[in-house]
C-alpha cells in the first residue's frame, strides 16, 4: 500500500544534542510537509518542499533544518534541542497543482522527548 | 492565521448528532477537515472548495459558507468511532493549510 512512513516512531534524546527525524513516502507526491504538534494543540506547519524548492514559516526557529536528498524523503534535523522542542513531528504529503486545495497524507509521527 | 473552531469540546452519547464550526478572518479557497485519535496521526475526512459545495461521507458530512468564510461539520447518529480530535484546516491561494485549535469529540455508549 501507499503510504507515508516516519522513522523512528519514538525518539529521545538530550538537551542540545543533534537529532535527526526521517519521513519517506511511496504515493510520489511533489509536496511534502513537516508539521510539529504540541499536546491537545494543532498540528503548526515548520516548512514544506514543493519537488526541490523548500518554503519555511517565518516563525520557524533557525534550529529546524530540513533536507528532501529525492522525491522520497525528507529529513528533519534540529540541531540543538531545547525543552520546548518536545512534540509530535508529522510529516504529510500531497500532491502538486495547488497543494492547498488536496487532501494531505500523514505520516504515524515520530514523539521526540528531550531529557 | 489561525482558523477558529467551535466549540472546544463535546461530549454526546451514540447515536446524537453534533455539528463543529470553523471560521476564518480571511479569504478562504480550500477547507479541509480531518480526525485525530490520540496518539494517532490525522485522518483525512473531506474538502471543500469555494462555491458554498456540501460534500457527504457516510453519516459526516460538510458544508462551506464562502462568503461568511466558515465551515461547518455535521455528525449525524454518532458512533462510538466518531471520538476524536477534529482539525479544520484552511487555505487561501497558498500551498499550505492552517489547523484550526481542534474540536475534541467524546461519544459516550
Amino acid at each position: 500500500d501507499a503510504m507515508v512512513i516516519q522513522n523512528p516512531r519514538y525518539q529521545v534524546t538530550q538537551f542540545g544534542k543533534p537529532v535527526t527525524l526521517s519521513c519517506s513516502q511511496t504515493l510520489n507526491h511533489n509536496v511534502m510537509y513537516w508539521y510539529q504538534q504540541k499536546s491537545s494543540q494543532a498540528p503548526k506547519l515548520l516548512f514544506h518542499y514543493y519537488d526541490k524548492d523548500f518554503n519555511n514559516e517565518a516563525d520557524t526557529p533557525d534550529n529546524f533544518q530540513s533536507r528532501r536528498p529525492n522525491t522520497s524523503f525528507c529529513f528533519l534535523d534540529i540541531r540543538s534541542p531545547g525543552l520546548g522542542d518536545a512534540a509530535m513531528y508529522l510529516c504529510a504529503t500531497s500532491r502538486t497543482a495547488g497543494a492547498g486545495h488536496n487532501e494531505q497524507f500523514f505520516g504515524p509521527g515520530t514523539r521526540l522527548t528531550v531529557l | 492565521q489561525q482558523p477558529v473552531q467551535s466549540p472546544q469540546a463535546v461530549i454526546l452519547r451514540e447515536g446524537e448528532d453534533a455539528v463543529i464550526n470553523c471560521s476564518s478572518s480571511k479569504a478562504l479557497y480550500s477547507v479541509h477537515w480531518y480526525r485525530q485519535k490520540h496518539g494517532e496521526a490525522p485522518v483525512f475526512l473531506m474538502i471543500l472548495l469555494k462555491g458554498g459545495e456540501q460534500k457527504g461521507h457516510e453519516k459526516i458530512s460538510a458544508s462551506f459558507n464562502e462568503k461568511k468564510q466558515q465551515s461547518s461539520l455535521y455528525l449525524t447518529a454518532s458512533q462510538l468511532s466518531y471520538s476524536g480530535t477534529y482539525f479544520c484546516g484552511t487555505s487561501g491561494s497558498a500551498r499550505q493549510l492552517t489547523f484550526g485549535s481542534g474540536t475534541q469529540l467524546t461519544v459516550l455508549p
